[in-house]
This record gives structure tokens, C-alpha cells and sequence, in this order.
């Protein structure tokens, strides 16, 4: 069965500094990952997603991740961290042959000036 | 323009009384969605409803019934509404990606439920 653990409930980092959110996930198949994000009293937004092109996704706001088969990761990164950045992150994948998304339980990014 | 709206944003009653949210996109999408977020942020999938029909129903209290008019509308109506029925509900909608991939989910900003 298709799962994903996001690794970290919270991550901390000053603003300017690298932002490493971790994702590993759990299929059978070749699976579809993306990463969402969530900011404070609103809905969740589509950051960046892989569905078996090119293993290194580029997203909105500067934000790439990395599609690893062999560590079964899909890691999300930014070089510079902005304060605006700081919301809940999901990663997420699909579930084989049924239009279900699993989403991961969460990475609360704080950003501090 | 909002792509898909959410009426209301907050909702507080007591428990026992039914309560309705509504739900609207104006993507032209064929799919859309009810999720559930508990207060510590876990996101789980209700319902999903492909042009007016249900393809996922979730095991949820059959006191939550999901209701299309029409694909750019799903509605969700809760009886007996109990302490636990407390959350964030979101609503969403997508279009199916090239090859039948899943497309990107476009959430409302969601409503949250109180139950006392």
C-alpha cells in the first residue's frame, strides 16, 4: 500500500538560510508525489509534483524537490528561506489506480528574521 | 474570482443540530472533493464526486451526505452533529493530468466547524 511520512513535525530555520523539508514514501508502484502548501487560515495550494518525467521538480516560489527511487525520497528544498515561506507543508501521493491522494501528516516551517 | 468558494467560513452550533456547507467552482472542472483536517492538521479525503456522480465515499458517519446539483456544486449536509465533528472541512476540485494522471486538487479556503 502507498503511504508517505514526512519526517519532521516541525523545522526552524532563519530567513536567508537553505530550507530542507523531508519526505519519504512507501509504493509498489511508480507513484505521483507533490508537495502542497498550507498557509494559516487558508486552503492548501500545489507547490510542485512528479509524475515520472524528470526526478528533479521545480516549483513555485524558488521551491524544487527531488524524486530519489533509491532512498524512496522525494525531499523539498529551497536555497534561501523568505519570511512568507513559513505555513504547514504536506507531501502527498497517489494511491495506484484509484483517484485517492494520501497526505503525509505535516511540516510546520518556521521562518525567523 | 475565487476558484472554488466555500460558504460559511465558520460555523459554530450545538450538538445534535444538522448544518449544511456549500461549495462552488468555477474551473470547469469534472471532480471535486470534501476533506476533513483535525486540529492537528491530519487531512483525510470524505468524498469525491466525478461530474454529479460519487466515486469515493470514505468511511464516514452515514450522518454526512454529500449533495451535487450540478459538477460545479457538492454540498455537504451533516445530521446529528456530534463533538467530534469539530474540524476544518475543505472542499476541493481537480481535472484528470495527461494519461489519466491525477490533477491538481484546487482547495477552498475551507470551513471551520465547532461543535459544543
Amino acid at each position: 500500500a502507498q503511504s508517505v511520512t514526512q519526517l519532521d513535525s516541525h523545522v526552524s530555520v532563519s530567513e536567508g538560510t537553505p530550507v530542507l523539508l523531508r519526505c519519504n514514501y512507501s509504493s509498489s508502484y511508480s507513484p505521483s508525489l507533490f508537495w502542497y502548501v498550507q498557509h494559516p487560515n487558508k486552503g492548501l495550494q500545489l507547490l510542485l509534483k512528479y509524475t515520472s518525467a524528470a526526478t528533479l521538480v521545480k516549483g513555485i516560489n524558488g521551491f524544487e524537490a527531488e524524486f530519489k527511487k533509491s532512498e524512496t525520497s522525494f525531499h523539498l528544498t529551497k536555497p534561501s528561506a523568505h519570511m512568507s515561506d513559513a505555513a504547514e507543508y504536506f507531501c502527498v501521493v497517489t494511491l495506484y489506480n484509484t483517484d485517492k491522494l494520501i497526505f503525509g501528516t505535516g511540516t510546520r516551517l518556521q521562518v525567523f528574521p | 474570482d475565487t476558484a472554488v468558494s466555500q460558504t460559511p467560513k465558520y460555523l459554530v452550533t450545538q450538538m445534535g443540530n444538522d448544518k449544511s456547507i456549500k461549495c462552488e467552482q468555477n474551473l470547469g472542472h469534472d471532480t471535486m472533493y470534501w476533506y476533513k483536517q483535525d486540529s492537528k492538521k491530519f487531512l483525510k479525503i470524505m468524498f469525491s464526486y466525478n461530474n454529479k456522480e460519487l466515486i469515493i465515499n470514505e468511511t464516514v458517519p452515514n450522518r454526512f451526505s454529500p449533495k451535487s446539483p450540478d459538477k460545479a456544486h457538492l454540498n455537504l449536509h451533516i445530521n446529528s452533529l456530534e463533538l467530534g465533528d469539530s474540524a476544518v472541512y475543505f472542499c476541493a476540485s481537480s481535472q484528470p493530468g495527461a494519461g489519466g494522471a491525477h490533477g491538481e486538487l484546487f482547495f477552498g479556503e475551507g470551513s471551520r466547524l465547532t461543535v459544543l
